[in-house]
């Protein structure tokens, strides 16, 4: 069981919006940067959000990112059959002293 | 263009030892954090070590602190980890994963494809 809380599962239609969210504590997500990875079946994870809402080069706009408190949410617009995959959240623990991710959200394309 | 080749992975016993190798390649590997990440064949992402660009700073998470360690050779461009006192539960795909910079364990822009290690007798 993940530290930082997202669903499961989420999905959407082609050219739809959807969101994902990552829930965590002051100690994570309420006083670190959130990242958001997306992995596809069967490759590595890509960074596609970094510092809340920072697209790296050649990340569609969008993605976007955000955060509020001890949240944080990952956003997909004018979704397409090539944004199934898994997405997970991931940020520093200030107590732990380490990275923490998420426990991953299955995304589907309708 | 960035690469990281992980090598290292196969069959170990419980209680053995293993060391993974990652060789990097198209930056300046010493101005960059690298960590290492493990996924469970169908399950998600775990963090295990991560390793300030100089080296002098090593983080674990706490299922293998004590047990793994990690470093780093600049001069010749590649990460290590080493692995003892392996369980069945450290059977993953281990990633190299490069950070955005020095210090920067979270924000992970580089992936190498992963090598499996299995843990079992």
């Amino acid at each position: 069981q993940s530290v930082l809380t997202q669903p499961p599962s989420v999905s959407a239609a082609p050219g739809q919006k959807v969101t994902i969210s990552c829930s965590g504590s002051s100690s994570n997500i309420g006083n670190n940067y959130v990242s958001w990875y997306q992995q596809l079946p069967g490759t590595a994870p890509k960074l596609v959000i970094y510092d809340n809402n920072k697209r790296p080069s050649g990340i569609p706009d969008r993605f976007s990112g955000s955060k509020s408190a001890t949240s944080a949410t990952l956003g997909i617009t004018g979704l397409q059959t090539g944004d199934e995959a898994d997405y997970y959240c991931g940020t520093w623990d200030s107590s732990l002293s380490a990275v923490l991710f998420g426990g991953g959200t299955k995304l589907t394309v309708l | 263009e960035v690469r990281l080749l992980e090598s290292g992975g196969g069959l170990v016993q419980p209680g053995g030892s293993q060391r993974l190798s990652c060789a990097a390649s198209g930056f300046t590997f010493s101005s960059c954090a690298m960590s290492w990440v493990r996924q469970t064949p169908g399950k998600g992402l775990e963090w295990v070590s991560g390793i300030t660009g100089s080296g002098g700073n090593p983080y674990y998470a706490g299922s293998v602190k004590g047990r793994f360690t990690i470093s780093r050779d600049n001069s010749k461009d590649t990460l290590y980890l080493q692995m003892n006192s392996l369980r069945a539960e450290d059977t993953a795909v281990y990633y190299c994963a490069k950070g955005l910079g020095l210090g920067r364990f979270n924000e992970l822009d580089y992936w190498g494809q992963g090598t499996l290690v299995t843990v079992s007798s």
